[in-house]
Formats: C-alpha cells, structure tokens, sequence
C-alpha cells in the first residue's frame, strides 16, 4: 500500500518562506508523476503543481508560478514544494499526490500552512 | 487554463434518493481525462470516477460518470448517509490541471 507522509507545514508572516516536504513509502517512488495540491479554508480544491517521474517536467498553477518550485529526490523517495515570498491567500492544507499519469492515485493527509502575521 | 464549472452549488436530498452532478468545460477535455472527486472534511479527496466513466477501485456501483467533451455527470443512484459530502470534477489532460468549484451533497 503506498502511504505518502507530508511534513514541514506551519505558521509563517507574509512575504516569508517554507518548505514542504513529502516522504513516499510501499511502492517504487520513480514510477509516479507527483504533484501538491491546496485546499484554503472554507475553499474548494486548487491543483499547485505537478513533476514527472525524472523531474525534467515541471507544471505550475498561475498563482504560484514564480513562487513556488516544485522538486523530488528520487533516491530519498521524497518530494518538495519550496514556497517563497508567502501570501495570506496562500494559507491552505497542501496535500502531496501520486499517480502513474497526471491523475491522482494516491494522497496524503495533508500539511497546514498559514501565512499570517 | 480549462476553466471546470460545476452546478448546481448545493444539492438538498433525502437517503435514497437520485443525485446528479454537472460539470461543464471551457474547451474541450482532450481524451476525456476527466475525473470526480469525494472530499469528506479533513480527509484527503476520494478517487471515483477516471476517464469520465471509469469507476475507481472499490468504488461502489452507485457511482457512475458520464459525458464527453465539454459536459460531465456524475450520478449517485440511490444515496447513502455516507455520500453526503462535497464532490469536485477534475481535468487531468491540459496543464495547468483544474478543479471544478465543487458540489455540497446535503441531507435534506
């Protein structure tokens, strides 16, 4: 059963930085397309970004496109988002996915992220 | 952008009743890479339906897509307590991948 474990989520002020990370277990990590995706409070879900299996394709939501990096260590069976120059709008659950293609097979159960002051 | 717009907003039903979800495309979704969603409060969402009319595994039969192009269904056909929750359609074909704006199933 493939199980995919997020952490590094919390509280930051607007116009900082924070980095998610997500570790993925139970099956073989390189096979996956993985991706995050948000959910604001009292919102609906919003796809962020997704990265292929060998990391030389990178797709990005307009909001997050030149503040977010979307990255993965495929021998570490981990994957990142590195978020920059925070918004409040930007709070949200980031959920890590996983799927053989661009759909979403797989998630985990989510990392809280404020930016607020 | 696939701009995925759902309706209605909130649909009001009783257990066992018929429910059916819209979900309309700006453009064409290419192959029909269309999928719908559960998403139960903190939980992450629930695969249900790939491929516009593929069920996921282990979803029950109850559920089932429909449509092609630029118009989705999903249909509940007999609603259980544990189907009332919100439901989003999503197109997995033209990056930057889309949401719908999400259905809330209600008991009525």
């Amino acid at each position: 059963e493939v199980q995919l474990v997020e952490s590094g989520g919390g509280l930051v002020q607007p116009g900082g930085s924070l980095r998610l990370s997500c570790v993925v277990s139970g099956s073989s990590f390189s096979d996956y397309w993985m991706s995050w995706v948000r959910q604001a409070p009292g919102k609906g879900l919003e796809w962020v970004a997704n990265i292929a299996q060998d990391g030389t394709e990178e797709n990005y939501a307009a909001s997050v496109k030149g503040r977010f990096t979307i990255s993965r260590d495929n021998a570490k069976n981990a994957l990142y988002l590195q978020m920059n120059s925070l918004r409040a709008e930007d709070t949200a659950v980031y959920y890590c996915a996983a799927g053989y293609g661009w759909l979403v097979d797989y998630w985990g159960q989510g990392a809280p992220v404020t930016a607020s002051s | 952008e696939i701009v995925l717009t759902q309706s209605p907003g909130t649909l009001s039903l009783s257990p066992g009743e018929g429910a059916t979800v819209s979900c309309r495309a700006s453009q064409s979704v290419t192959s029909n890479y269309l999928a719908w969603y559960q998403k139960k409060g903190g939980q992450p969402p629930r695969l249900l339906v790939h491929g516009a009319s593929s069920r996921a595994t282990g979803i029950p039969a109850r559920f089932s897509g429909s449509g092609s192009g630029t118009n989705f269904t999903l249909t509940i056909s007999r609603l259980e307590p544990e189907d009332f929750e919100v439901y989003y359609c999503h197109q997995y074909a033209h990056a930057p991948l889309t949401f719908g704006g999400g259905t809330r199933v209600e008991i009525k």
